[in-house]
């Protein structure tokens, strides 16, 4: 069964600092990977996400992730942080199989400081 | 172009009570879901459906019931509305299955607050 563990519920960074958003999953198949950002009273966007090819995945707002099968890993990261991207950002597996469901983590809450 | 909308916004129930939180999308998805939102519990599928007249069960389907008797609306009931199911209840809308997407997979409503006294 599919699972995706993201480690800190709540994270702070200074703005212009680098955001890093960890985020591992288990699969026993080729997963499909995603980031979704939640602004307070909406829905999720789709920030990016993993399904073949390139592991490096770039997405919007300048956010990237990187697949890296070996360590079972999807972690988030943004070069420079902004007051803007204080958001809920939740990780997400779907199984290349599968095409049916998604499964979310837990969430984690990115805090910029000023 | 109003994407899925969702109705209610929000609503407060007595214990015990029944209602049908509804989803609707203008996009021609086949797949739709249904989604709880607690805090510290990210999302968890409660039923979802790969399209017209199909419905099937998510992780937490107890308590919930669904149909999707018309492509655009996927219904989400709760005959029997217990405190636990208190939360924030999500809809998205999927154009085809995650692995022939070539840009963004589920697009979500804007939520539904339910509250069950």
């Amino acid at each position: 069964a599919q699972s995706v563990t993201q480690l800190g519920s709540h994270v702070s960074v200074s703005e212009g600092a680098l955001v890093l958003l960890r985020c591992n999953y288990s699969s026993s198949v080729p997963p499909y990977l995603f980031w979704y950002v939640q602004y307070p009273n909406q829905g999720l966007q789709l920030l990016l996400k993993y399904t073949t090819g390139a592991t490096l995945v770039k997405g919007i707002n300048g956010f990237e992730a990187e697949f890296k099968k070996s360590e079972t890993s999807f972690h988030l990261t943004k070069p420079s942080a902004h007051m803007s991207d204080a958001a809920e950002y939740f990780c997400a597996v779907s199984e290349a199989n599968r095409d049916d469901k998604i499964i979310f983590g837990k969430g984690t809450r990115l805090h910029i400081l000023p | 172009n109003a994407g899925v909308t969702q109705t209610p916004k929000f609503r407060v129930l007595k214990t015990g009570q029944s209602m049908t939180l509804l989803c609707a999308q203008d996009m021609n998805h086949e797949y739709m879901y249904w989604y709880r939102q607690d805090p510290g519990m990210g999302l968890r599928l409660i039923h979802y459906s790969v399209g017209e007249g199909t419905t099937a069960k998510g992780e937490v389907p107890d308590g919930y019931n669904v149909s999707r008797l018309k492509k655009q609306n996927f219904l989400l009931g709760l005959e029997s509305a217990a405190p636990s199911q208190t939360s924030v209840y999500f809809c998205a809308s999927d154009k085809a299955a995650v692995k022939h997407h070539s840009n963004q997979p589920q697009h979500f409503g804007d939520g539904t607050r339910l509250s069950i006294l």
